[in-house]
């Protein structure tokens, strides 16, 4: 079945760090992928979105490319505030442009960042 | 656009005893899907609506788990019997079908069974 893969956290980094938290992914056909953020005491946000190779997903100041032969959908951003502390999650959804069946996420990134 | 709301949004119940939550989803989203997510987890799907249809439901976790959207508009999920193995937060997703197909959650409904 499909299935996604984070990099484990927490992942502590410094304010005006440069971030990247990496995703993998299994699936069979052409999946629409997703990164989502879930602030402290808050529901989970749409960050940003892809839906074909090639695409590229951006959404105050982070970025991901969907790369089908590395099956990766890596999240970056440049320089990384307080704010930005949370747990990412990445995901998939079978169906590009469907949303026909549930989202598959993976486990989740803890990062902080410190002042 | 007042977003996907939930009911309640804690819930502590006894072992044994069953509960039952509600979704409103964004209005013109036609697709709803319920999620259970765990302590360190990623929300893990449970079931899918388009509609008032329940298109996907093999993998609700037991036969104690049941979801409803009668006229096509809110949903409840519920639980009967419930067990401690059943302490979770619940998430409800709406979703128009159209794009990326990107889900927009509530902010879920945080169950815990003593």
């Amino acid at each position: 079945g499909d299935s996604v893969t984070q990099m484990e956290g927490p992942v502590t980094l410094s304010e005006e760090a440069f971030l990247t938290i990496n995703c993998t992914y299994t699936a069979t056909g052409y999946p629409s992928l997703f990164w989502y953020v879930q602030y402290p005491g808050e529901g989970l946000q749409l960050l940003l979105k892809a839906t074909k190779a090639d695409d590229k997903g951006s959404n105050k100041g982070f970025e991901a490319t969907y790369r089908k032969e590395t099956t990766s959908f890596h999240l970056e951003k440049g320089s990384v505030q307080v704010s930005d502390s949370a747990v990412y999650f990445c995901a998939l959804s079978p169906y590009s442009g469907g949303g026909a069946d549930g989202l598959t996420f993976g486990k989740g990134t803890h990062l902080i960042i410190q002042p | 656009d007042t977003g996907v709301s939930q009911n309640p949004r804690h819930k502590i119940t006894k072992r044994g005893q069953n509960v039952t939550f509600r979704c409103d989803p964004i209005s013109e989203h036609n697709r709803l899907y319920w999620y259970r997510q765990t302590l360190g987890q990623g929300p893990e799907f449970l079931t899918y609506f388009q509609n008032e249809a329940q298109l996907e439901k093999s993998r609700l976790l037991s036969d104690r788990f049941s979801a409803e959207r009668p006229k096509g508009s809110f949903s409840t999920l519920e639980i009967q019997r419930t067990e401690q193995g059943d302490s979770a937060m619940y998430l409800c997703a709406s979703s128009s079908g159209k794009g990326a197909g990107e889900q927009y959650f509530g902010p879920g409904t945080r169950l815990t069974v003593t």
